[in-house]
This record gives C-alpha cells, structure tokens and sequence, in this order.
C-alpha cells in the first residue's frame, strides 16, 4: 500500500508568516510523529501521537509549533510567526501496533524561512 | 534518559572494503534500535531494527548490526561495499515499553570511493 506521504514537499515563507505542514500516514497505523531535521541539531522529536489519547508535545521548541490530528488520521503541524531559525527539514513518520514499533518516514517538508 | 553516539561523522571506504559505523547508546530501560539510511533529498528508510530477539539482526541491502548490551554498542557493518551504499546513515534508541519517539545520533555520512 501507499506509504507515508507529506505536502508541500518544498515551502518557503517570509519571517513571521504562519505555515501549515500536512501528513497523510499508513492507512490502519495508529501511531504518528514528527521530527525535525536540521544542520545544526540533527535529529529532534517534536510531537506524537497515539490513538484518542493525550498527544507527547514534549519535543516542541515553542508555543508557535503546534499539531493536530483529526480523525485519527491526517496530521497538520502548524509554525505561527516562523522565524529564520524554523528552517529545516520536517519528516513525518507512522507506526502500527506489535511489539516493534517499527516507524515508517515520508520524504519530508522542506521548509525555508526568508 | 536516552542517548545514541555515533562515532564518525564521514566514513570513506573504497568499493569492496568492509563497512562498518559504529553506534553507542545510552539507556535506563532495556532499549529497542535502528538503524536508518537516507539518500539525498529523501526520507528515512529501516535497514534493521533490534528488538530484544536474536542479538545479530539481519537487515535489507546487505547489511546487519550486532547488539552488544556489555558494550552498549549496536555498530552496523556490510561485508563489501557498493557504490549506491553512500549516503547518510541514522542509528536511534527507543524505550521497549511500547511505541514511543526516536532518540537519533548525529548520522554518518558514509562515503564509497571506486
């Protein structure tokens, strides 16, 4: 089946503009994250998501990111007022259930604050 | 707390020669690991995951990973390298309690000279 896919695959936006990220998961797969990849901090957890419950905010480097996922579903992260320092890569990963908790990552939002 | 190094920044093999990234982690529950590969402009994609079964863990193109608890090591290695091996090489650590965020090290940039 189709794997993870995200939209826009590239954004560029001017300081201080609000932008909206949109993840489509693996139909079934309960589980959703987002990470953030960037030069100067690789690697970084922002939000997850499992099933009805509360969702893991513990990675958000801000009150201006936030994230919702509607229906159990299709994710939206939102970056209010981006500054410079948003630029990075955004990837969206999913999971199902079993014991391994094997994440699936789509190609990522580009996103580039001017 | 979790924590993944990887030791290496650049690795440059020739063509043939041995493959190996070295990846430490750091974990208070017993822990489950990856290893991701990303090529230019994609997303991540799972070579091989450890999840508390057979501690040498087989994975997809060739390569495999070797779970050493003693050493708290999970190094990734390929016999004999090929060109399309380059590119970026993720190691990450999550808790075996159930589907919950990715801890990256910093990546490998692994280079294949002919």
């Amino acid at each position: 089946g189709a794997g993870v896919s995200q939209s826009p695959s590239n954004k560029v936006t001017e300081k201080g503009k609000d932008v909206e990220l949109r993840c489509d998961p693996i139909s079934g797969h309960t589980a959703l994250y987002w990470y953030r990849q960037s030069l100067g901090q690789g690697l970084e957890f922002l939000i997850y998501f499992q099933g009805n419950s509360a969702p893991d905010k513990s990675g958000l480097p801000s009150d201006r990111f936030s994230a919702e996922r509607t229906g159990g579903s299709v994710s939206t992260l939102t970056i209010q007022r981006t500054q410079q320092e948003d630029s990075a890569v955004y990837l969206c990963a999913s999971s199902g259930t079993g014991v391994s908790w094997e994440q699936y990552f789509g190609p990522g939002t580009r996103l580039t604050v001017t | 707390a979790q924590s993944v190094t990887q030791l290496g920044s650049h690795v440059s093999v020739s063509e043939g020669a041995l493959v190996l990234l070295r990846c430490n982690y750091s974990s208070s529950v017993p822990p489950y690991l990856f290893w991701y590969v990303q090529y230019p402009n994609q997303g991540l994609q799972l070579l091989l995951k450890y999840t508390s079964a057979a501690t040498l863990v087989k994975g997809i193109n060739g390569f495999e990973a070797e779970f050493k608890k003693s050493e708290t090591s999970f190094h990734l290695t390929k016999p004999s390298a090929h060109m399309r091996d380059a590119a970026e090489y993720f190691c990450a650590v999550t808790s075996i309690q159930g589907a919950q965020k990715l801890v990256f090290g910093q990546g490998t940039r692994l280079t294949i000279n002919p």
